[in-house]
């Protein structure tokens, strides 16, 4: 099994839709985190759980919502979202807080 | 504000060399991470410099200029495969990580 897996790898939704994406690590670590990757910009992280519970929001919109039922686990939800949240959406995983990041391949998500 | 920046894009020759640099303004640092990342692909952990100097592994070698806040990547003997993007990443002072917008290498036969 691959360290971090990410489903679905593509995803097309309208505004209207209600989808969640998911993350699971195998790596036995106790940090999770979702990142927003657009073209030419830097990474966003957009949350982090560290030790199942949530260390960080950064300001994102509540059309998403995560959850990280353990700690093999991440889900991002998604729900009226606009076209401007198309993007490559990354999960990873790093044992503690000063770790190297695990990633996922990404769900590439577009909004209609 | 914190801000890293790199190149947008560079271009070499199959089994030349290639610097890839990145400066860095940063509130604390606490070690600068390269990643690579191959197109619809994860990134992957290429290196990680928290003291000044070279660290070499391979075909890559990276280094790091704490005073000047600067990093860069070396890549030799360039192989077709190297093509990809290549992000620079630090932590602050919070154990953050701050991302540079990352380094599109094309290597070109």
């Amino acid at each position: 099994e691959t360290g971090v897996t990410q489903t679905p790898r593509h995803l097309v939704m309208g505004m209207t839709n209600k989808k969640s994406l998911k993350c699971e690590q195998h790596l036995g670590h106790n940090a999770m985190y979702w990142y927003k990757q657009s073209a030419k910009k830097p990474l966003e992280l957009m949350f982090v759980y560290s030790l199942e519970e949530r260390v960080e929001n950064n300001s994102v919109p509540s059309r998403f919502s995560p959850e990280c039922p353990n700690s093999s686990h991440l889900f991002l939800h998604l729900h009226t979202l606009q076209p401007e949240d198309s993007a490559l959406y990354l999960c990873a995983s790093s044992q503690g807080d000063a770790g190297e990041l695990f990633f996922g391949e990404g769900s590439r998500l577009t909004v209609l | 504000g914190q801000n890293i920046d790199q190149p947008t894009e560079m271009t070499a020759t199959e089994g030349a060399i290639v610097q890839i640099n990145c400066t860095y303004q940063t509130s604390g640092f606490n070690g600068l991470f390269w990643y690579q990342q191959h197109a619809g692909e994860a990134p992957t952990f290429l290196s990680y410099n928290v003291l000044d100097g070279l660290e070499e592994k391979g075909r890559f070698s990276s280094f790091l200029s704490r005073s000047k806040g600067y990093s860069y990547l070396l890549l030799k003997e360039l192989q077709m495969k190297d093509s990809a993007s290549y992000l620079c990443a630090v932590r602050d002072r919070n154990y953050q990580l701050i991302w540079g917008a990352g380094t599109k290498l094309i290597i070109k036969p």
